[in-house]
């Protein structure tokens, strides 16, 4: 079975400082794809960021980056210089390549509040 | 850039009555999924379609709920005698495959169903 876990509920920063959102993921498949989502407050999932279990480099892009290690199973999503419109709901997914429309299993969020 | 339309944004409904929600995927994509969010919970997996038939369901997708592809552009979801434990946000989704083999799912803003 797969599992997504998210252990941190609620995470509040004040702007501009660094954030990490943690991700734990658990799957006995060996091809699988790890994914970030982003809910703000007007309620739509938007996508961030999909990577492979065969590519374990890390990925920057402006104030986001990815840290994906297989070997603690995390894939981790750190926001630098946080801003106010960062503020929203992040998840984790997880998704198994049975067939090509492969389902995502989400993980229970992170809420991120950053203050001015 | 392409999006995926939800119908209605917001619909009220008495226990026992019957609710259809709709989507318009993005038009070349080929994959079709409902997620639905209980208020503050993760987001979950319902179903998921592909050439015109069910590809993968959850065990909450029961016979209370169907889906269907009426037209060449409109996916709708159809729940049966709604529950109070109906009340969530419906997320429509469709992707298409690319080269990575994982979809991306692109998410439409959802639809909140009331029960009362």
């Amino acid at each position: 079975a797969q599992k997504v876990t998210q252990a941190q509920t609620e995470i509040s920063v004040v702007e501009k400082e660094d954030v990490t959102l943690d991700c734990v993921y658990e799957t006995r498949d060996t091809t699988y794809y790890l994914f970030w989502y982003k809910q703000p407050p007007s309620g739509e999932l938007v996508f961030l960021i999909r990577r492979n279990s065969f590519d374990e480099q890390n990925e920057i892009s402006g104030r986001y980056s990815w840290n994906f290690q297989k070997s603690t199973s995390s894939f981790n999503f750190t926001i630098t210089a946080s801003q106010v419109v960062d503020s929203a709901v992040y998840f984790c997914a997880l998704s198994v390549l049975y067939n090509q429309g492969g389902k995502l299993i989400f993980g229970q969020g992170t809420e991120l509040s950053v203050k001015p | 850039e392409p999006e995926v339309t939800q119908t209605p944004s917001h619909q009220v409904t008495q226990m026992g009555q019957e609710v259809i929600l709709r989507c318009v995927p993005i038009s070349n994509h080929l994959y079709f999924y409902w997620y639905r969010q209980i208020l503050g919970q993760k987001v979950e997996f319902l179903v998921s379609f592909y050439n015109n038939e069910i590809s993968e369901k959850s065990e909450i997708f029961d016979d209370q709920f169907s889906v269907e592809r009426p037209d060449g552009s409109n996916f709708t979801l159809k729940i049966r005698s709604t529950k109070l434990e109906d009340s969530a946000m419906y997320f429509c989704a469709s992707s298409q495959p690319d080269r990575e083999g994982a979809n991306v799912l692109t998410f439409g803003a959802g639809s909140r169903l009331t029960v009362l």
